[in-house]
Formats: structure tokens, C-alpha cells, sequence
């Protein structure tokens, strides 16, 4: 049931724009994404909603295809600062049609900044 | 004020040792998670606790015992563990509406068993 991310790492320069990819084989109530610098707890960037809510940093995007079960991060004009490893967690939909109170995360994508 | 605390931050014990890691939260959340990370890798889920009773075990071995003794705090209790679970013990919390809402990470506890 983890998600699947793509690319496994990037290596931009500064100003660069990158999309990070999560896959389900599931079908999900929420995705959640998370930016985890090292030796650090990860930090919450996107919450995306089964039913199209939106919860997040004004400089991050995200969408969610419910149908597909996918959900992909965008991140324009990267700085230094985006540095780290981004996580997608999902929540998956049970029969009820609602949550299950827990997230599976991705195996993490690398993302590099340089000058 | 969005911290989620945890004590200590390094840990070291023997495979005979009983220890505990603690984790605070002062944002009125009443759901509160224990994950743990090995390196490189994502955090796993191993409990949920929800309003104080416990509501996800992603079946832990028993040599980890979780504690809620009231909303704001979480323990998890250590005990005759393994070299094997080595990792960085990370907690959260967030407010109970089935994950409408984000989850806040403490710093982590890096457990080092020797």
C-alpha cells in the first residue's frame, strides 16, 4: 500500500522549476506532502482532499487526481531552501467512504538546489 | 504555537535497558502518532492514539509499549529491544478529524541500542 514517487531524485539550480509524482494503487481521501531536511522532523506543505480542498504554503502547488489515484507536487523558481528529501503520504478511502486515520508514506525524492 | 516536543533527543541503551521517550503537545490536538525512521528511508507508523485511547497499532512488537496519560502528552516505553531498531522515533499530533488536517512532527528521539 506505500505510494509510489517519481522521480527518485533532482538536481535543479536555482530558479528551476521541478514536479514530484505520487502513485496509489489505492484509492485515496487525502495526500499529504512533507519536506524533510537532514537530521530534521519533516514539514508540512500540502494537504490535498478527496473532493478538491486544498490546505497549504501559498509558494507550493499540488494536485490530486482521484481518479487516477495521483498527486504530484510543483515547485516554481526553486531556491536553496527547497533542498531536502519531499515525502507524499497517503490516507487510503475505506468502504465507508471516509478516512483511516493513518498515512503511508512514499519512499521520498531527493531534491538538490545548487547556486 | 505549532511545537511538538520530544525528550531526549539522543537515546543510547542496551538490549537489557528499560527506557522512555516522551513527546508534548500544547496545540489542544487530540490525535497523537509515534513513527519510526531508519535512515534514508520514509517514517513508518507504528501507533495512533486518539482522544487518549489507543486506535492504530500497525502491529509493533510488544517490546514497545505506548502511553497517553492525558491529551498533550505521549510516551512510548522501551524494553529489551533489538539492535535492529535503531532509527530516529519521530511523534505528531493533529487535530482528530480523520487527517482533514495537517500532521505536526516533533524533532525525534535518535535511539541508538546497543
Amino acid at each position: 500500500q506505500q505510494p509510489v514517487q517519481s522521480p527518485q531524485a533532482v538536481i535543479l539550480r536555482e530558479g528551476e522549476d521541478a514536479v514530484i509524482n505520487c502513485s496509489s494503487s489505492k484509492a485515496l481521501y487525502s495526500v499529504h506532502w512533507y519536506r524533510q531536511k537532514h537530521g530534521e522532523a519533516p514539514v508540512f506543505l500540502m494537504i490535498l482532499l478527496k473532493g478538491g480542498e486544498q490546505k497549504g504554503h501559498e509558494k507550493i502547488s499540488a494536485s490530486f487526481n482521484e481518479k487516477k489515484q495521483q498527486s504530484s507536487l510543483y515547485l516554481t523558481a526553486s531556491q536553496l531552501s527547497y533542498s531536502g528529501t519531499y515525502f507524499c503520504g497517503t490516507d487510503i478511502l475505506n468502504a465507508g467512504g471516509t478516512s483511516y486515520g493513518k498515512l503511508t508514506f512514499g519512499q521520498g525524492t531527493i531534491l538538490t538546489v545548487h547556486p | 504555537d505549532t511545537e511538538v516536543t520530544q525528550t531526549p533527543k539522543h537515546l543510547v541503551m542496551g538490549m537489557t535497558n528499560k527506557k522512555s521517550l516522551k513527546c508534548e503537545q500544547h496545540m489542544g490536538h487530540r490525535a497523537m502518532y509515534w513513527y519510526k525512521q531508519k535512515a534514508k528511508k520514509p517514517p513508518e507508523l507504528m501507533f495512533v492514539y486518539s482522544y487518549e485511547k489507543l486506535s492504530i497499532n500497525e502491529s509493533v512488537p510488544s517490546r514497545f509499549s505506548p502511553e497517553c496519560p492525558n491529551s498533550s502528552l505521549l510516551n512510548l516505553h522501551l524494553h529489551a529491544l533489538q539492535p535492529e531498531d535503531s532509527a530516529l522515533y519521530l511523534c505528531a499530533s493533529s487535530r482528530p478529524t480523520i487527517l482533514r488536517d495537517t500532521q505536526y512532527f516533533g524533532p525525534g528521539t535518535r535511539l541508538t541500542v546497543l
